[in-house]
């Protein structure tokens, strides 16, 4: 079964970077993701889709404070320069033939 | 610019029905996965529905047999039709387009309650 883990919380400083993580699970090391952003009280916004390899192409108008990576069954999406605005749910999905679509169950990182 | 209007939300007695549109401009809606997600209050996204540019569709086990989904080609419009509505279909209701989910709506609340 497909499933994606995410630490439910997160924190940093202003001006800091941090790492999310997402795990895929077993048996699912090769599939690519996409991360998405949800700013309080607003809809998803998407930020980038990342391979297995770590390479990614990110959404329109993403800055480049944000990247992606990959080690094996782990994507991660780590933010430099912390802003207020970063301060928001990080959700990462992954979609399969007969899987369709899965959500991870979201990071809520907090800029302190 | 691509654009993603969700409609149609309220307030709906449990067991009733109600259609959710997604007016999209600047691309076309059949030439595209286009999905609905929704979110339940302080929950996280749940993929609900796709269809394929191709016309093919498919449910998420807890909305299969109660939803459907559907496209006006002409409208360039996006639909969710919602039966036997439970409480726990309570949500913010999300369209979204492509394989990633590159763009996003705003979404449209749907609360089921008595």
């Amino acid at each position: 079964q497909l499933v994606l883990t995410q630490s439910p919380s997160a924190s940093a400083s202003l001006g800091a970077s941090v790492k999310l993580t997402c795990t895929l699970s077993s048996g699912h090391s090769s599939y690519a993701i996409a991360w998405h952003q949800q700013q309080p009280e607003k809809g998803p916004r998407y930020l980038m889709k990342l391979n297995s390899d770590g390479s990614h192409s990110k959404g329109d108008g993403i800055p480049d404070r944000f990247s992606g990576s990959s080690s094996g069954a782990e994507r991660y999406l780590t933010i430099s320069s912390l802003q207020s605005e970063d301060e928001a749910d990080y959700y990462c999905q992954t979609w399969g033939t007969g899987i369709l679509w899965v959500f991870g169950g979201g990071t809520k990182l907090t800029v302190l | 610019e691509v654009q993603l209007v969700e409609s149609g939300g309220g307030l709906i007695q449990p067991g009733g029905s109600l259609r959710l549109s997604c007016a999209a401009s600047g691309f076309t809606v059949s030439s595209n996965y286009m999905t609905w997600v929704r979110q339940a209050p302080g929950k996280g996204l749940e993929w609900v529905s796709v269809i394929y540019s191709g016309g093919s569709t498919y449910y998420a086990d807890s909305v299969k047999g109660r939803f459907t989904i559907s496209r006006d080609n002409s409208k360039n419009t996006l639909y969710l039709q919602m039966n036997s509505l439970r409480a726990e279909d309570t949500a913010v209701y999300y369209c979204a387009s492509g394989v990633n989910f590159q763009h996003w709506g705003q979404g449209t609340l749907v609360t089921v309650s008595s």
